[in-house]
């Protein structure tokens, strides 16, 4: 099946630092990708579409300053939290659409947990 | 507006008992996509089913079903015999507009299975 890697799976940083995080279509292209926000039993909430050699399109109340997207190859997609604060603690999950897919699905990579000091 | 709503919050259940976990969804599409997915407690998400607004066939895979009713705006999951390793959280999603691929997840519900 699809696969979709994260990296790194978990990362504590200090405040103040930014903080890049991968999401890579392991054997299929993926012209969209898709950021969740995941904070403890909570839901997934989606931050951002991420369309390759385009700008992302960031869901209401996401500040695009403050998350960075950047999908430079159909197999890549980086999310790079900026200037972190402790409220940005959250589990990230990144999803990719796949192409030519006859069961139109997305897939989900396996997040990554990030802790801000 | 579009939602999802698990009104469980978290269910415990004694292994072999059936469980069913509860979705109610709204949307004003008329094409969409239902989907339910398994978290378990090391965070990835695990593809459960995908079911489009046109096909209210329920569906059985092994020791899960799902009940779609477009009537009651409902895609209910089943387990049945539960097993230890059915605790997880679980999400029903809803896909914001056919094609998008946004999904709308619920608010999950916790299962623990108990031995």
């Amino acid at each position: 099946g699809a696969v979709v890697s994260q990296h790194p799976s978990w990362v504590i940083c200090k405040s103040g630092t930014s903080v890049k995080i991968e999401c890579r279509s392991l054997d299929f292209q993926a012209t969209t990708m898709f950021w969740y926000r995941q904070f403890p039993k909570q839901s997934l909430m989606l931050m951002a579409t991420s369309n390759e050699g385009s700008k992302a399109t960031y869901e209401q109340g996401v500040e695009k300053d403050k998350f960075l997207i950047n999908h430079a190859s159909l197999t890549l997609s980086t999310l790079t939290v900026t200037s972190a604060h402790p409220e940005d603690s959250s589990f990230y999950i990144c999803s990719a659409k796949r192409e030519f897919s006859s069961t139109d699905t997305q897939y989900f990579g396996p997040g990554t947990r990030l802790t801000v000091l | 507006a579009q939602k999802v709503t698990q009104a469980q919050t978290e269910i415990s259940v004694v292994e072999k008992e059936d469980v069913t976990l509860d979705c109610v969804y709204e949307t004003r599409d008329t094409t969409y996509y239902l989907f339910w997915y398994k978290q378990p407690p090391s965070g990835e998400l695990v593809f459960l089913i995908r079911r489009n607004s046109f096909d209210e066939q329920n569906e059985i895979s092994g020791r899960y079903s799902w009940n779609f009713q477009k009537s009651t705006s409902s895609f209910n999951f089943t387990i049945t015999a539960s097993q230890v390793v059915d605790s997880a959280v679980y999400f029903c999603a809803l896909e914001r507009g056919s094609g998008t691929y946004k999904y709308i997840f619920g608010t999950g519900t916790r299962l623990k299975v108990l031995a």
